[in-house]
Order: structure tokens, then C-alpha cells, then sequence
């Protein structure tokens, strides 16, 4: 299986910091990434897919990048609704897999 | 609207069984691959089963192999997943979600349906 590390675990920002987060994969999953918000008790929002085309409706202050075994998920100027966990997952394989998660925490 | 709504969730004892289901609505539930995940209490997600828009083929996580089936009526758009030799470990919020493809996203999530397997 793939496997899908993300770091840093946690992060504390402010409002309007540049947060990155990033991604790796044990072994290249070309551009097939996606990424998720997920807030407590809720269900998970796709955010990105193809490692950087931007989901319908989610503020373009959120980009993704990278391909092969690295990827970056990045908020140009967080804002309070972006206090959340993300989540990257690969789907290059029928035996999908999401990585630990980033929470992202007021700083 | 589009919709997914999990149910079937509950109290189960180690051993056993229990199936969910999963409401589609405001969409054409044949297009879609339709998938569980499952999140662990204060963990991250783990992909559960995929089932593609026919049922024709389906897809396990190998810790529920053997023990969990999935399925799916097109004609009811409903989703299941039937959950067997329950133990400790399954238990977790578990999800339905579509993607186009098994190459796409899930770009529709439910709100989960919590399993707890427990003595």
C-alpha cells in the first residue's frame, strides 16, 4: 500500500498567515492527490483534487502543488473559518489511503 | 439538493454484526463510485471499501476483508455496507462518500453514522 505522511502534525498561525502544509507519498501517485478540511463532528470538504485544480467553491486563498511524492497544501492568508484539520489521500491505487492529517490551531 | 445520509449505526458487541446504509438523493446514483471511510475516535480517516457504478467491482481495506461486504440498489440509490466479526477496532464514525471515477476524489461526503462494538 501507499503510504501518505503529512507534516507537521499540528500548527499554530494567526489570522492572515501563509500556511503550508505538506505531503509525501511512499512512492509516486503522479498528480492523482486530493485534499480535505475537516472540522470537529463534521464530515470531511474536498478542497483539492488532482494535487491543484481547486474544488468548486472553495475560496481561492487555497492552492495545492506538486507531483510525483511531494505536495504542498497552502493558505495565502488563513482566516478564522480555516482553523481545521486537513487530510491529503492518494487515489492512484484501488487501495486508497489518507494521510495522519495537519490541524491547523490558532496560534 | 445533493445528499448522502448514513443510518444503521449503533452498539454492537465484539463478534457481531451490523449493516449500514446510505441515502443518495438530488443526483444519479448509478454514475458514481460509492465509498465507506471511517474515522476512529480522535484519528484520521481510513478508506473502508469502494464499489463501483455497477457493483460489478469492489474494493477492501485489507483489515476488514473477509468480514465487511459492500453493496449497493441502483433502483433504491442506496448504499450498504454489511459489517461482520466486529471487533474493537471498527470502532469509528463511518461515511459514505461518492467520485465520478475510481480515479477522482470524493466530492460529497455524509454526515456519518457512529459504530461503537463494545461489551
Amino acid at each position: 500500500d501507499i503510504q501518505m505522511t503529512q507534516s507537521p502534525s499540528t500548527l499554530s498561525a494567526s489570522v492572515g498567515d501563509r500556511v503550508t502544509i505538506t505531503c509525501r507519498a511512499s512512492q509516486s501517485i503522479s498528480s492523482w492527490l486530493a485534499w480535505y478540511q475537516q472540522k470537529p463532528g463534521k464530515a470531511p470538504k474536498l478542497l483539492m483534487y488532482k494535487a491543484s485544480s481547486l474544488e468548486s467553491g472553495v475560496p481561492s486563498r487555497f492552492s495545492g502543488s506538486g507531483s510525483g511524492t511531494e505536495f504542498t497544501l497552502t493558505i495565502s492568508s488563513l482566516q478564522p473559518d480555516d482553523f481545521a484539520t486537513y487530510y491529503c489521500q492518494q487515489y492512484i491505487s484501488y487501495s486508497l489511503t489518507f494521510g495522519g492529517g495537519t490541524k491547523v490551531e490558532i496560534k | 439538493e445533493v445528499q448522502l445520509v448514513e443510518s444503521g449505526g449503533g452498539l454492537v458487541q465484539p463478534g457481531g454484526s451490523l449493516r449500514l446504509s446510505c441515502a443518495a438523493s438530488g443526483f444519479t446514483f448509478s454514475d458514481y463510485w460509492m465509498t465507506w471511510v471511517r474515522q476512529a475516535p480522535g484519528k484520521g480517516l481510513e478508506w473502508v471499501a469502494n464499489i463501483k457504478h455497477d457493483g460489478s467491482d469492489e474494493y477492501f481495506v485489507d483489515s476488514v476483508k473477509g468480514r465487511f461486504s459492500i453493496s449497493r440498489d441502483n433502483a433504491l440509490t442506496s448504499l450498504y455496507l454489511q459489517m461482520s466479526s466486529l471487533r474493537g477496532e471498527d470502532t469509528a464514525v463511518y461515511y459514505c462518500a461518492r467520485s465520478l471515477g475510481w480515479r477522482d476524489a470524493f466530492d460529497i461526503w455524509g454526515q456519518g453514522t457512529m459504530v461503537t462494538v463494545s461489551s
